[in-house]
């Protein structure tokens, strides 16, 4: 099956600074990736969406100042989580879908991020 | 936008027994309706998924049901073991408009012996 792999798996940083999280899809194109965010106990909430070559497409709420989303090339797309704060300590998981195909969009493993 | 109701929040059952999990939605442009099993700090994972043309589609032990009139899907777990004990998300998504997957609430499913 398709795999996606997400890069740093969980990261902590002081309060203030800036985090990229990387999501690479290693076997097939993905010309859309989607980035959502999980508290704990909570269900996956729809970030952004992007596509490569494209600015990113935010939903309502998410700063897109904030959350910088690069998509570069098919198979990397980039979160950065700017001037981090302890409320944005999260599950922040990537996914990846194909041109094509029926909607199955193919998941990352997660980064936990922990801002102190 | 759509909306994805998901029930129970909670559902504990003894092994070997059935487990029905039930999900509604909202915006009747959605095509694709798949279930997510997902253990504590992992990914979500696919374990079923049924499109708008299929009333139903079974897989082992799993089945899914879709009533579009209704705007509402099932999940079905029979003789379930205690590996199955997760939580378990629906989603629905517009194939034909984004693809964004919007999700359920999520069920905390608890296999006992």
């Amino acid at each position: 099956g398709a795999v996606v792999s997400q890069h740093p798996s969980r990261v902590i940083c002081k309060s203030g600074t800036s985090v990229k999280i990387e999501c690479r899809s290693l076997d097939f194109q993905a010309t859309t990736m989607f980035w959502y965010r999980q508290f704990p106990k909570q269900s996956l909430m729809l970030m952004a969406t992007s596509n490569e070559g494209s600015k990113a497409t935010y939903e309502q709420g998410v700063e897109k100042d904030k959350f910088l989303i690069n998509h570069a090339s098919l198979t990397l797309s980039t979160l950065t989580v700017t001037s981090a704060h302890p409320e944005d300590s999260s599950f922040y998981i990537c996914s990846g879908k194909t041109s094509g195909g029926g909607g199955e969009q193919f998941f990352g493993p997660g980064t936990r991020l922990t801002v102190l | 936008g759509e909306n994805v109701e998901q029930h129970p929040s909670t559902l504990s059952v003894q092994e070997g027994d059935s487990a029905v999990i039930k999900c509604t939605y909202s915006d009747s442009a959605s095509n694709y309706f798949p279930w997510y099993k997902q253990e504590l700090g992992k990914r979500p994972q696919l374990i079923i998924d049924i499109r708008s043309n299929v009333g139903e589609k079974k897989d082992q032990r799993i089945a899914v049901t879709l009533n579009k009139t209704a705007k509402h899907f099932s999940l079905h777990i029979t003789e379930t073991q205690p590996e199955d004990s997760a939580v378990y998300f629906c989603a629905a998504s517009n194939t034909g408009g984004g693809n964004k997957l919007t999700f359920g609430t999520g069920t905390q499913l608890k296999v006992e012996l």
